[in-house]
Order: C-alpha cells, then sequence, then structure tokens
C-alpha cells in the first residue's frame, strides 16, 4: 500500500474491557514496530517484529499487553483488562529491511481512551 | 536504561527568526533520525545521521551529530508558519538489535506571523 495504515483510528473503551488494534505496514516490509505516544509525550518503543518473529518486547508495560504478526505483515496489538493509565495514542511503524539504518514509517495512530 | 532528553519543550517564535532544539543522550548512539509531528498527526522522518561530527542540511533546516554520537541538534533558519510542530529526536543505542528507536520528548514549536 501507499503507506503504514491503522485501525480503528478511535477507540473508547471502558476500564476492564479487552481492544485489539490493527496496523497494516507497508507492503513488503520486514520489520514492524510498536509505540506507545502518550499526550505531550515522544513515541516510546514497546515491540518489535522482524517478519513474523518478535525478537523484542522489552518495552511492552504489563503482561496484559500482547502483539502478534502471525504471517509477517499484519499485526495486532492486543491489550486485556484495559486501565486508565492505557490511554494513549498507539503507533505503528514499519521499514523495508532489518537493518538499524533503516528509515521508519508511521501510521496516523490509534487514538485509546479508556473511561 | 537508555534515555535521551530534548530541550526545550516549547519555543516561540515570531516568523522570520530562527529556531533550534537540541537532543543528548546517556549513551552512546549508532545513529540519530529527526522527526517532525504536527498537531494530530504521526511522526514523519526528516534525517538521519549516522557518522560522528555529521551535518545534514535540508533547504532552511541544519541537523548536526556530535563528534561524541551522544548529541545532535536541528537548527531551522528563518521560520515560516509551515514550520509549526512537533520536532522529535530518536537514537538507536550501539546495542540495540533491529533497530528500536529511543525518542526525545520533543520540542513544539509555534510560529507567530
Amino acid at each position: 500500500g501507499a503507506g503504514v495504515s491503522q485501525s480503528p483510528r478511535y477507540k473508547v473503551a471502558k476500564r476492564g474491557q479487552d481492544v485489539a488494534l490493527r496496523c497494516d505496514p507497508i507492503s513488503g516490509h520486514v520489520s514492524l514496530f510498536w509505540y506507545q505516544q502518550a499526550l505531550g509525550q515522544g513515541p516510546e518503543f514497546l515491540t518489535y517484529f522482524q517478519n513474523e518473529a518478535q525478537l523484542d518486547k522489552s518495552g511492552l508495560p504489563s503482561d496484559r499487553f500482547f502483539a502478534e504478526r502471525p504471517e509477517g505483515s499484519v499485526s495486532t496489538l492486543k491489550i486485556q483488562r484495559t486501565q486508565q493509565e492505557d490511554s494513549a495514542v498507539y503507533l505503528c511503524a514499519s521499514s523495508r529491511l532489518a537493518g538499524e539504518e533503516d528509515t521508519q514509517y508511521f501510521g496516523p495512530g490509534t487514538r485509546l481512551t479508556v473511561l | 536504561g537508555q534515555q535521551v532528553m530534548q530541550i526545550p519543550q516549547y519555543q516561540h517564535v515570531q516568523e522570520g527568526e530562527d529556531f533550534t532544539t537540541y537532543c543528548n543522550s546517556s549513551t552512546t548512539l549508532s545513529n540519530i533520525q529527526w522527526y517532525k509531528q504536527r498537531p494530530g498527526g504521526h511522526p514523519v522522518f526528516l534525517i538521519q545521521l549516522v557518522k560522528s561530527g555529521e551535518v545534514k542540511k535540508q533547504k532552511r533546516l541544519t541537523f548536526q551529530f556530535g563528534e561524541a554520537k551522544k548529541n545532535s541538534s536541528l537548527h531551522i533558519t528563518a521560520t515560516q508558519t509551515t514550520d509549526v510542530g512537533t520536532y522529535f529526536c530518536a537514537g538507536r543505542g550501539i546495542y540495540n538489535q533491529g533497530g528500536k528507536l529511543i525518542f526525545g520528548q520533543g520540542t513544539e514549536l509555534s510560529v507567530k506571523p
């Protein structure tokens, strides 16, 4: 596709609900990243996939957060039993290769509000 | 863990004035990237610096990477209203695998016409 797409763009959840956020990376991109951006802050790394393999999940804040990329393309970030502190914009980024100098292209993000 | 600090947090300038934002890492970086995020938008890649002491220019924007590869700066000459947004630096540590980025807090630039 033309760029990274994410859905939904906005999600309102009641505290305790489970949510699933989807990322469609640029076609053929090997690497996929999830970041969390709180209001007025820079994005914070959550997790990284190279193809279908989740190589780094050191940024996931708790075991309520789970991410997958089963076929090496689309990825889903799932948050179980949402809490108010989970309210943030969740950004997905992809890069063409797996090299550390590769440019990351960001999607528009999903704004999650937990009431 | 690795941290990237960015100052100032906010900068308000009159159109035509210059603007500079500074970025400092707690550890040596493999490379550093700069992104611009417009209000309500997502980070858009501007440039990547890799070499010690590197300087790159994009029209009115000048990017520098420090000799020790621990700090960087972005300078905008003669700001325009189209420069409004938040500028983030994002570093990659030398031991990072896969290109994970550590972002600074960003500098929000407002330009008064």
